[in-house]
């Protein structure tokens, strides 16, 4: 069945480095890609989208490119600030549901 | 703000009550899911509900019975809880798939969820 994978947390970094949080997928067709965040104690806000491959969706400094050759859809962002705290969520879409991975928190410490 | 709104956003309740989950979306979409969200276990899918019609129910105990009167308003109703059923509960809505193909997608809005807590 259609999975999703993202690397193990928790990320500590410091303000102003170079984030990467790694994604793949197993699916069957062409599904769309997300990336969600979550931040303390709200829900989930869909934080960029990809529908087709070479497709980069963007977002708050944030990007991921949908690469179909290595079925992956890495999170980076350039320059992480302290805000940028919370748990990242990587998905799917397959048939009517959406497919998240187990999510990967990030910490920016000042 | 996404346009999904949930109450209450905390609920504490004793292993014999009855209680509700409300969920309602501004958003015009014609699906709406419950998702439970326990501490260091991946998100999981309860229910799930297209065009007001059950379409997928996980395996959920029966102490979990969803409702879902129209297509903008989605009920959670709770009685007989276990303390293991303490979570976050996220309600969330999205447009229903009506056979799009590559380049369609069917994004998901999360209201902010109920902290439940069973004592």
């Amino acid at each position: 069945g259609d999975s999703v994978t993202q690397m193990e947390g928790p990320v500590t970094l410091s303000e102003e480095a170079f984030l990467t949080i790694n994604c793949t997928y197993t699916a069957t067709g062409y599904p769309s890609l997300f990336w969600y965040v979550q931040y303390p104690g709200e829900g989930l806000q869909l934080l960029l989208k990809a529908t087709k491959a070479d497709d980069k969706g963007s977002n708050k400094g944030f990007e991921a490119t949908y690469r179909k050759e290595t079925t992956s859809f890495h999170l980076e962002k350039g320059s992480v600030q302290v805000s940028d705290s919370a748990v990242y969520f990587c998905a799917s879409d397959s048939s009517y549901k959406l497919i998240f991975g187990s999510g990967t928190r990030l910490l920016v410490r000042p | 703000e996404t346009g999904v709104t949930q109450t209450p956003r905390h609920l504490v309740m004793g292993m014999t009550n009855k209680k509700s989950l409300k969920c309602e979306q501004h958003l015009g979409h014609n699906a709406m899911y419950w998702y439970k969200q326990s501490a260091k276990k991946p998100l999981e899918l309860m229910f799930v509900y297209s065009l007001e019609e059950r379409v997928e129910n996980n395996s959920v105990p029966s102490r979990f019975s969803p409702e879902c009167p129209n297509s903008s308003h989605l009920f959670l109703h709770l009685h007989t809880l276990q303390p293991e059923d303490s979570a976050l509960y996220l309600c969330a809505s999205s447009q229903e798939r009506g056979g799009g193909g590559e380049g369609t997608s069917y994004e998901q809005y999360f209201g902010p969820g109920t902290r439940l807590t069973v004592t």
